[in-house]
C-alpha cells in the first residue's frame, strides 16, 4: 500500500459526460501528479501540483482540468468525454516537487467511456 | 513521437538467471532516469534511478547502466526471482529535476519462470 488513495476504482460513463477523479496523497506529501495510461501505452504525464499551485503541465487536453485543494487532495475533471478517454488514470504524490523526490502511485481509476 | 522507447514488450527468463531490460531515449536533454515496477491492479513503484553524471547505479540485485553516447539504459536483475515478474517501465526527466514530470516508456513485461 503506497498510502495514496484514489476514488473511484472503476467508472463507467457515456460519451459527452463529465466525471471527477479524486486523489488523496500520502500524509506529508505536498506534490500531486496525474498520469494517463491508455491501452498499450506507457504512462502519459498530465499535470503536477505542488502545495496548491500548478508546477508542470504535460499533454493535458483542454477538456481536462485539475486542482489541488488546501487539504492537498486533488481532483481531475474530465469533460465532454470521448471513447478515446477510456484509460487508467493514476495519481502519484511526493514530498517535494522535483524529480529527485520519489513518486508514490495510487492504484489508479479505470475509466470506461461507452 | 516517443521519446522513451522500450522495444521489447515482453521478456521471459529462468529463475536464478540474469534479466536485462533495455530502454532507449531520443532527447539528449534528459538528465535523470528511473525504473518503475508495476504489478497487476497496482500502481507503479519506484525501483532504481540514475543521474546522467553516472554510468552505473546498484541497489541489491538491481543495477542500472547508462550509456549516454548511445542514449541507452538497461536494468539488470541478478539473480531473477519469480516475484520479479511484473511490468517494468523506464522513465526519464529533463529540466535538471526542477519539475517532477516523468516521461515513461510503454513497459516490458518480465516473466521469471521457476
Amino acid at each position: 500500500d503506497s498510502g495514496v488513495t484514489q476514488t473511484p476504482k472503476h467508472l463507467i460513463t457515456a460519451t459527452g459526460q463529465r466525471v471527477t477523479l479524486r486523489c488523496s496523497p500520502r500524509s506529508g506529501d505536498l506534490s500531486v501528479y496525474w498520469y494517463q495510461q491508455s491501452l498499450d501505452q506507457g504512462l502519459q504525464f498530465l499535470i503536477q501540483y505542488y502545495n496548491g499551485e500548478e508546477r508542470a503541465k504535460g499533454n493535458i487536453l483542454e477538456r481536462f482540468s485539475a486542482q489541488q485543494f488546501p487539504d492537498l487532495h486533488s481532483e481531475l475533471n474530465l469533460s465532454s468525454l470521448e471513447l478515446g478517454d477510456s484509460a487508467l488514470y493514476f495519481c502519484a504524490s511526493s514530498v517535494g516537487g522535483t524529480v529527485y523526490n520519489e513518486q508514490f502511485f495510487g492504484p489508479g481509476t479505470r475509466l470506461t467511456v461507452l | 513521437d516517443q521519446q522513451v522507447k522500450q522495444n521489447s514488450p515482453s521478456l521471459s527468463v529462468q529463475e536464478g538467471r540474469i534479466s536485462i531490460l533495455n530502454c532507449d531515449y531520443t532527447n539528449s536533454m534528459f538528465d535523470y532516469f528511473l525504473w518503475y515496477k508495476k504489478y497487476p491492479a497496482e500502481g507503479p513503484t519506484f525501483l532504481i534511478s540514475i543521474s546522467s553524471i553516472k554510468d552505473k547505479n546498484e541497489d541489491g540485485r538491481f543495477t542500472v547502466f547508462l550509456n549516454k553516447s548511445a542514449k541507452h539504459l538497461s536494468l539488470h536483475i541478478v539473480p531473477s526471482q519469480p516475484g520479479d515478474s511484473a511490468v517494468y517501465f523506464c522513465a526519464a526527466s529533463e529540466y535538471g529535476g526542477s519539475q517532477g514530470n516523468l516521461i515513461f516508456g510503454k513497459g516490458t513485461k518480465l516473466s521469471v519462470k521457476p
